[in-house]
């Protein structure tokens, strides 16, 4: 069975600063996705970043990198130059193959503060 | 915005009810999946339909069923709705070109009273 561990239940950072988000996950499966999707109070999921586990080099979308680490089976967000936008509940994930469910983490709220 | 549509956005109504979700998955994708947030069990994937047909269950109540449509859109219905099935309930869809990216609608926010 897939898990996901997100061991920060609260991150706290100032304006402009970066921020890592840690996930580990547990997985059997030779190949595997690892996304990110983050929850703004509004309540709706918006995705942010996709990592396959074949995938060579670490995913990036704007501000929002993935530094995986496969063999230590991590796969933390960094978010470069926080904004209070970005304050919000993020959510790591892991796909088996696609067209599957997603398993999710617990979740860690971040609140950036000016 | 994600493309995915779900109504209604809030639904308030008694336990031993029915009511029906409503989700219009992004165009041209064939998958829809339904996942229940609640703060005692997180996000939980219930069903998934890919063009039509059931693919795959998670933890789904019997109380609860869901079908998808020949245009694709599905709808997810709760029976005998008890306080604890009080909880967002997201539909999300894939099958583009990207077709492991799950793209999640704003959500069904249901109360039970």
């Amino acid at each position: 069975a897939q898990k996901i561990t997100q061991t920060q239940p609260g991150m706290f950072v100032q304006e402009k600063e970066a921020v890592t988000l840690d996930c580990t996950y547990d997985t059997s499966d030779p190949s595997y996705g690892l996304f990110w999707y983050k929850q703004p109070s509004s309540g709706e999921m918006i995705f942010l970043i996709y990592q396959g586990s074949y995938d060579q080099q670490n995913a990036t979308e704007g501000r929002y990198s993935l530094n995986f680490q496969k063999a230590r089976k991590s796969a933390n967000l960094v978010i470069s130059a926080s904004q209070l936008g970005d304050s919000a509940m993020y959510f790591c994930a892991i796909l088996r193959e696609a067209g599957t469910a997603l398993i999710f983490g617990k979740g860690t709220t971040l609140s950036v503060s000016s | 915005d994600s493309g995915v549509t779900q109504t209604p956005k809030h639904l308030i109504t008694a336990t031993g009810q029915r009511v029906t979700l409503r989700c219009s998955p992004r165009s041209g994708d064939l998958s829809v999946y339904w996942y229940q947030q609640s703060l005692d069990q997180g996000l939980q994937f219930l069903i998934q339909y890919y063009n039509g047909e059931e693919r795959a269950k998670g933890n789904i109540l019997e109380r609860f069923s869901a079908q998808q449509f020949p245009d694709l859109h599905s709808e997810l219905n709760l029976s005998s709705l008890e306080l604890g099935d009080s909880a967002l309930y997201f539909c999300a869809s894939s099958g583009g070109v990207r077709t492991d990216t799950q793209y999640f609608g704003p959500g069904t926010r249901l109360t039970v009273l």
